[in-house]
């Protein structure tokens, strides 16, 4: 099993440009999920799906979109890039949607919007 | 809302000495709580987890503690290691229908001198 993979693994974008930051699992997991991770903040949730055709904002779902067409891949859309969104971005995902359940992280997408 | 507070934010020990890092939940219904190891240019990983109906875990060199009617929960690692040089993070997860909310802390960067 690869586990989470996510591409690219960094980007540099101008403002107002838009991209798609690509996530897959092949562990058959239910929940899938992106975080931001900037310093001194922790892991910030953005958006999160429970299945396919499923998903949800987390707590900073602002500029940014998600779909769910299948249960491997977790697309994160950035519609039109800005400075504050220049972080790390983890994808992450979960067996089950219950409280309980590991979550496995992928490695990162470094982002940073000039 | 709901938030996770994490202290210290940076800890220095000497190898084969004990590090506490040590966390505060705000939300009651909070039932699992998962520590994290990040490694640099990495996702966190899980080194373990403790759920609500137990006050104590420990595995091998690490010990988690939680403290339900404080909402304190502690990760205790002894006879540190270069390797346990990272950032850990806490965090609390909360199940709500249709899915669940982990809020993490603002992570702790350890340092293990040799």
């Amino acid at each position: 099993n690869a586990g989470v993979t996510q591409t690219p693994k960094f980007q540099v974008l101008k403002t107002g440009q838009s991209m798609t930051l690509q996530c897959a699992q092949d562990m058959n997991h239910e929940y899938m999920s992106w975080y931001r991770q900037d310093p001194g903040m922790g892991l910030r949730l953005i958006h999160y799906s429970v299945g396919a055709g499923i998903t949800d904002q987390g707590e900073v779902p602002n500029g940014y979109n998600v779909s769910r067409s299948t249960t491997e891949d977790f697309p994160l859309r950035l519609l039109s890039a800005a400075p504050s969104q220049t972080s790390v971005y983890f994808c992450a995902s979960s067996y089950r949607r219950t409280s309980g359940n590991t979550i496995y992280f992928g490695e990162g997408s470094w982002l940073t919007v000039v | 809302g709901e938030n996770v507070e994490q202290h210290p934010s940076t800890l220095s020990v000497q190898e084969g000495d004990s590090a506490v890092i040590k966390c505060t939940y705000s939300d009651s219904a909070s039932n699992y709580f998962p520590w994290y190891k990040q490694e640099l240019g990495k996702g966190p990983q899980l080194i373990i987890d403790i759920r609500s109906n137990v006050g104590e875990k420990k595995d091998q060199r690490i010990a988690v503690t939680l403290n339900k009617t404080a909402k304190h929960f502690s990760l205790h690692i002894t006879e540190t290691q270069p390797e346990d040089s990272a950032v850990y993070f806490c965090a609390a997860t909360t199940s709500h229908t249709g899915g669940f909310k982990t809020i993490f802390g603002a992570g702790t960067r350890l340092f293990v001198k040799a």
